[in-house]
């Protein structure tokens, strides 16, 4: 059983570009959650992906998005990169049963991303 | 959706048994409780999760009284390197998942 990868795991951008960071899932996983953690502060909710179509989010604006693949990997492009978006960016997998209920979040060990 | 409350920091010594309690007035009766460790600039590892009474793992225990509002993460003789910060969630499982800002464990030699 595989654990959940990211990649890359550290990034430099520069104000106004954009990025696209990946996670792969754990084996059997459905669901995919993206967080973001500024530095000395937990992880902040961003987006939940279930079956290739968002589940949910956070007060992030409409320039964080994501997407889900047939293999329930995922990635998550931000554009018009602002200084605050400085953090690292988890991804978390899960498996979601019938009824709604997800089992617990596995998360991988996260990007590194820095705008300047 | 439950928020929880937790110390900020603790301190406690190498060997010793750490107790971190949490509070969650509001949670539903769907909700679980699960426990993260996380290491700087590394993703939260899952530790315990449990719904009511006490839980047990390899690693941790979890005492959750019959109100539910509150959990206490208990931590046998701790060594140096679970030296990190804990964080408490309440829920039905990733969706909107709530982080507050955890308890800082430092353990010291």
């Amino acid at each position: 059983e595989t654990g959940v990868t990211q990649s890359p795991t550290h990034l430099i951008k520069t104000r106004g570009q954009q990025v696209t960071l990946r996670c792969s899932s754990q084996s059997g996983h459905n669901t995919v959650s993206w967080y973001q953690q500024a530095l000395g502060q937990g992880p902040q909710f961003i987006f939940q992906y279930y079956r290739e179509e968002e589940n949910g989010r956070g007060n992030f604006p409409p320039r964080f998005s994501g997407l889900q693949f047939p293999n329930y990997s995922s990635e998550l492009n931000v554009n018009a990169l602002e200084l605050d978006d400085s953090a690292l960016y988890l991804c978390a997998s899960s498996l979601r049963r019938p009824g709604g209920v997800s089992d617990t979040q596995y998360f991988g060990p996260g990007t590194r991303l820095t705008v300047l | 959706l439950a928020k929880t409350t937790q110390p900020i920091s603790m301190d406690s010594y190498e060997g010793q048994e750490v107790n971190i309690t949490c509070s969650h007035n509001n949670i539903a009766t769907n909700d679980y409780i699960t426990w993260y460790q996380q290491f700087p600039s590394q993703g939260p590892r899952f530790i315990i999760q449990g719904y009511k009474t006490k839980v047990t793992n390899e690693v941790a225990s979890l005492f959750i009284p019959a109100d539910r509002k509150s959990s206490t993460l208990s931590l046998p003789r701790v060594s140096l390197s679970d030296t990190a910060v804990y964080y408490c969630l309440v829920g039905t499982g990733g969706f909107k998942t709530i982080f507050g800002a955890g308890t800082r464990l430092f353990v010291k030699a």
